[in-house]
């Protein structure tokens, strides 16, 4: 069965950093464009990254870029997200998950992040 | 940034009644390779978001068929056909024809 892993989520200060880990079980990784989404509390989904298979080509939610960066490793299956200069508006449930034909078909159950001192 | 909308914002709905949900889009999700990139997602409480429909109207893998979806270009629509007390959530359309890729505010539904 295809699934999606996430972990590293925890408390973190404003202006600290985090790094989160998803690893994919139960399909070929590699060939897959993945994405991380977040959820704020009792909020709506927000995309936040995007990594394509290459490792190379990467995509960013304006509010996010130039203080997160995504990546993944193949060889170990793993997507990473990592975060750093946090602020309270970060805090949410972070999504990994798999682009499928530019849809979001496979989901993590999430990791949850809260930036607060 | 693509704004998407969504109407109702809230919808409850008596067991075995239709449900209808629009979305609509602040440009034309039509990509230049032709195909439209608009889907749908359930997010029931507690778990994480599931995929119902596909590129405006396919249902995905094991998807039941009383779920249907509709539209073109900026207007588009999430049926469901009869509502079981499985389908209580929220529902969010979602674009993926430009990043950043955004997806409506949600439409919760719950039964009566």
């Amino acid at each position: 069965e295809a699934q999606l892993v996430a972990s590293g989520g925890g408390l973190v200060q404003p202006g600290g950093s985090l790094r989160l880990s998803c690893v994919a079980s139960g399909f070929t990784f590699s060939p897959y464009w993945m994405h991380w989404v977040r959820q704020a509390p009792g909020k709506g989904l927000m995309w936040v990254s995007l990594i394509r298979n290459d490792g190379i080509t990467t995509t960013y939610a304006d509010s996010v870029k130039g203080r997160f960066t995504i990546s993944r490793d193949n060889a170990k299956n793993t997507l990473y997200l990592q975060m750093t200069s946090l602020r309270a508006e970060d805090t949410a449930v972070y999504y990994c998950a798999r682009d499928w034909y530019h849809a979001i078909d496979l989901w993590g159950q999430g990791t949850m992040v809260t930036v607060s001192s | 940034d693509i704004v998407m909308t969504q109407t109702p914002l809230s919808s409850p709905v008596t067991l075995g009644q239709p449900a209808s949900i629009s979305c609509r889009s602040s440009q034309s999700l039509v990509h230049s390779d032709g195909n439209t990139y608009l889907s749908w997602l359930q997010q029931r409480p507690g778990q994480p978001p599931r995929l119902l429909i596909y590129k405006i109207s396919n249902r995905f893998s094991g998807v039941p068929d009383r779920f249907s979806g509709s539209g073109a270009g900026t207007d588009f629509t999430l049926k469901i056909s009869r509502v079981e007390a499985e389908d209580v959530g929220v529902y969010y359309c979602m674009q993926a024809t430009q990043f950043p890729h955004t997806f409506g505010p949600g439409t919760k539904v719950d039964i009566k």
